[in-house]
């Protein structure tokens, strides 16, 4: 059981590229979310899916798209990498019963 | 719009001695609270929440956190610190949709041998 799954866990990016952070999980969760964690800050929602073809936005969703075609995958979209985008961002997933939170470890991410 | 605060950037304890990192919150309606641990390039693991009942929530490794509505905190402590438990803590609320988890800004812990 792998839980939930973020790949990939490092990337450095170009002003200007897009990329797209992968997250998957295998526990049928309906509810999955998109942080950004930045140095010294605590977390910040950026996108959230409450189940497959659902999606709505977090406090921080300018410059970031997302797509839930399946209860299995949420990946988010970078179009435009910018500098303020550089970040450690977390995939997270809970069930509709519990309130407990299952996150992956993480992607970092470095935009020059 | 709900939100947490950790006060303390950072809390230093010696090993063996209790610990207490602090957490208030500003919700509306029943608060739905929780703490979190991070150990480096990891993900964070959950260790309690309070959702309700009794005022003392015991949770993972030991630790345990005291809800005081009237204070509106919730505050993480543990009775005698280990040097494992050195780590960043989060506290965080959920919103009245259950949809939602703010997160407060995070408190490093130091335990020293």
């Amino acid at each position: 059981n792998a839980g939930v799954t973020q790949t990939p866990k490092f990337r450095i990016l170009k002003i200007g590229q897009s990329m797209t952070l992968q997250c998957t999980q295998d526990m049928n969760h309906n509810y999955m979310y998109w942080y950004r964690q930045d140095p010294g800050m605590g977390l910040k929602l950026i996108y959230y899916s409450v189940g497959a073809g659902i999606t709505d936005k977090g406090e921080v969703p300018n410059g970031y798209n997302v797509s839930r075609s399946t209860t299995e995958d949420f990946p988010l979209r970078l179009e435009l990498a910018a500098p303020s985008q550089t970040s450690v961002y977390f995939c997270a997933t809970r069930t509709g019963a519990s309130y407990g939170y299952t996150f992956g470890s993480g992607t970092r991410l470095t935009v020059v | 719009a709900q939100s947490v605060a950790q006060p303390e950037d950072q809390v230093n304890v010696a090993e063996g001695n209790p610990l207490t990192v602090k957490c208030t919150y500003s919700v509306s309606g029943n608060p739905y609270l929780f703490w979190y641990v991070q150990y480096p390039n990891r993900g964070l693991q959950f260790l309690l929440k309070y959702i309700t009942g009794d005022n003392l929530v015991k949770g993972s490794y030991g630790f345990e956190a005291e809800f005081n509505k009237s204070q509106t905190s919730f505050h993480l402590k543990k009775p005698s610190a280990l040097v494992s438990d050195s780590a960043l803590y989060f506290c965080a609320a959920l919103n009245n949709a259950g949809n939602m988890l703010t997160f407060g800004g995070g408190t490093r812990l130091m335990v020293k041998p």
